[in-house]
């Protein structure tokens, strides 16, 4: 079966770094997404990773490694509006999304 | 501005009844979709559809259907609701031209009592 993990819920304090983990196991590979929602509302597009390595989008960076089947998601200098849910999301050979449950990130000051 | 409506944004449905979640987007994408979304899972496909015209099943689609008559409009019929069908329904596009982004519309909460 098709099964994308991360953690439920991580901790984090405001100014500081934080690595949201995501392993995948898919039915062929066509791109890794993240997504971040708040509390209520839709999901939006943070990052898109297809090759190996790092994409670095100001606070955020994404990474991949797909000989792993391992992503990881790199927020610097938190701040408060950081916290969020982030969704990883895997689209297969069907070219069909597959979502983790997504990690709840809480930001302390 | 640009993007994707959903109503209605809340509802409450008796059990037995028929509902219609509209979505409409003004990107002229081509693929649309639907998704649930229930506390601790991930978003689970329901329908979705590649170009206007076309539809598919996706991974919970039973109790629900779709049409896609034109570009813009993708609605959700729940022919005979049911409580299991309680959730947050969001509505996406894509361009499958460029990465396949998802742009999503702003949920709607539908609880079936």
């Amino acid at each position: 079966g098709q099964n994308i993990d991360q953690p439920t819920e991580m901790t984090a304090t405001e100014g500081a770094i934080v690595q949201i983990n995501c392993t995948y196991q898919t039915s062929g590979f066509n791109g890794l997404f993240w997504y971040q929602q708040h509390a209520g509302e839709a999901p939006t597009f943070l990052s898109y990773n297809v090759l190996d390595g790092l994409e670095e989008k100001g606070r955020f960076s994404s990474f991949l490694s797909r000989s792993k089947g391992y992503s990881y998601l790199l927020l610097k200098e938190l701040q408060m509006k950081d916290s969020a849910s982030y969704l990883c999301a895997v689209r297969d050979s069907n070219y069909q999304l597959i979502w983790g449950a997504g990690t709840k990130l809480i930001i302390k000051p | 501005i640009a993007g994707i409506t959903q109503a209605p944004t809340s509802q409450i449905l008796a059990a037995g009844r028929r509902m219609t979640l509209r979505c409409t987007q003004d990107m002229r994408h081509n693929a649309m979709y639907w998704y649930r979304q229930d506390l601790g899972l991930g978003l689970r496909l329901i329908h979705y559809s590649n170009t206007a015209g076309t539809t598919g099943k996706g991974e919970v689609p039973d109790g629900y259907s779709v049409s896609r008559a034109n570009t813009d409009d993708f609605p959700l019929t729940l022919a005979s609701a049911v409580p299991s069908q309680t959730s947050v329904y969001f509505c996406a596009s894509s361009d499958v031209q460029d990465t396949g982004e998802l742009f999503f519309g702003e949920g709607s909460r539908l609880t079936v009592l």
